[in-house]
C-alpha cells in the first residue's frame, strides 16, 4: 500500500513569489495534517482536517497560508507570498481518525531566497 | 502549554553502543509518549508509544519506558547499528481529546562502523 505522498520534493523560489504543496494521503485515512518543520525543530502543526472540515487551523498564519481539501481526499496547501522566514519543510500525514497513528509524507523542503 | 524536551545533538557512537536519548515532558493532561525516527530523505516514522504510566514501548530493538513520576520518556538500545542512524523525535498526545502532536526538538544520531 502506498504511504502518503507529497509534491514537489524540493521547491526554490524568490520571495514574494507564490508556492503550493501537494499531498495525497494513504487511502481511507479521514485525518489529514499539515505540519511545518524548521531546522532543528520538532514538526509544528500547522492544520488538520477532518475529510474535508479544516477542525484546527489556529496556527496557520491566514494572512499568507491557505489550505484546502477538497472532496476530503487530496490536499493542497498555498503560500502567497513567501517570505525568507518561510524556508522550512512542510511534512503531510494521514491517519485513519484523530486518535490513530500518523503516517508521515517525506515532505517538501522549500527555500525561500 | 505542553512541550517535550530531548537531548541535544548530535549523538555520535560506535556500532554495537549502548544509546540513551533522554526525554521529558510537561503536560497539563494526562498524555500518551511516543519516540519518532527520521531516516535520511524518508518521513517521520513511529518507532514506539506507550500509553499509561509504567507502560515500556519497544520495537526494533529500541526501548522507552514511561514514568510518570519523572516526567519522563528515555530512548533506549543495547547495541546500535549503522542503519540506526538517524533523527529521533520524542512526542506527545494528551489522551483527553483532539489535541496535537507535540514534539520536541529532535536528536540526530550517526552510528559509525
Amino acid at each position: 500500500e502506498a504511504g502518503v505522498v507529497q509534491s514537489p520534493r524540493y521547491k526554490i523560489i524568490e520571495k514574494k513569489q507564490p508556492v503550493a504543496f501537494w499531498c495525497n494521503p494513504i487511502s481511507g485515512h479521514n485525518t489529514l495534517y499539515w505540519y511545518l518543520q524548521n531546522l532543528g525543530q520538532g514538526p509544528e502543526l500547522l492544520i488538520r482536517y477532518e475529510n474535508e472540515e479544516a477542525v484546527d487551523d489556529s496556527q496557520l498564519p491566514k494572512d499568507r497560508f491557505s489550505a484546502e481539501r477538497l472532496k476530503g481526499v487530496d490536499s493542497t496547501l498555498k503560500i502567497q507570498p513567501a517570505e525568507l522566514g518561510d524556508s522550512a519543510v512542510y511534512l503531510c500525514a494521514s491517519s485513519l481518525g484523530p486518535s490513530n497513528e500518523q503516517f508521515f509524507g517525506p515532505g517538501t523542503r522549500l527555500t525561500v531566497l | 502549554g505542553d512541550s517535550v524536551t530531548q537531548m541535544e545533538g548530535p549523538v555520535t557512537l560506535s556500532e554495537e553502543a549502548f544509546l540513551t536519548i533522554n526525554c521529558t515532558y510537561t503536560a497539563t493532561g494526562y498524555p500518551s509518549l511516543f519516540w519518532y525516527v527520521q531516516y535520511p530523505g524518508e518521513g517521520l516514522q513511529l518507532l514506539l508509544k506507550a500509553t499509561k504510566a509504567d507502560d515500556k514501548g519497544s520495537n526494533k530493538g529500541f526501548e522507552a519506558t514511561y514514568r510518570k513520576e519523572t516526567t519522563s520518556f528515555h530512548l533506549e538500545k543495547g547495541s546500535v547499528q549503522v542503519s540506526d542512524s538517524a533523527v529521533y523525535f520524542c512526542a506527545l498526545v494528551l489522551n483527553s481529546g483532539n489535541t496535537p502532536l507535540v514534539f520536541g526538538k529532535g536528536t540526530r544520531l550517526s552510528v559509525i562502523a
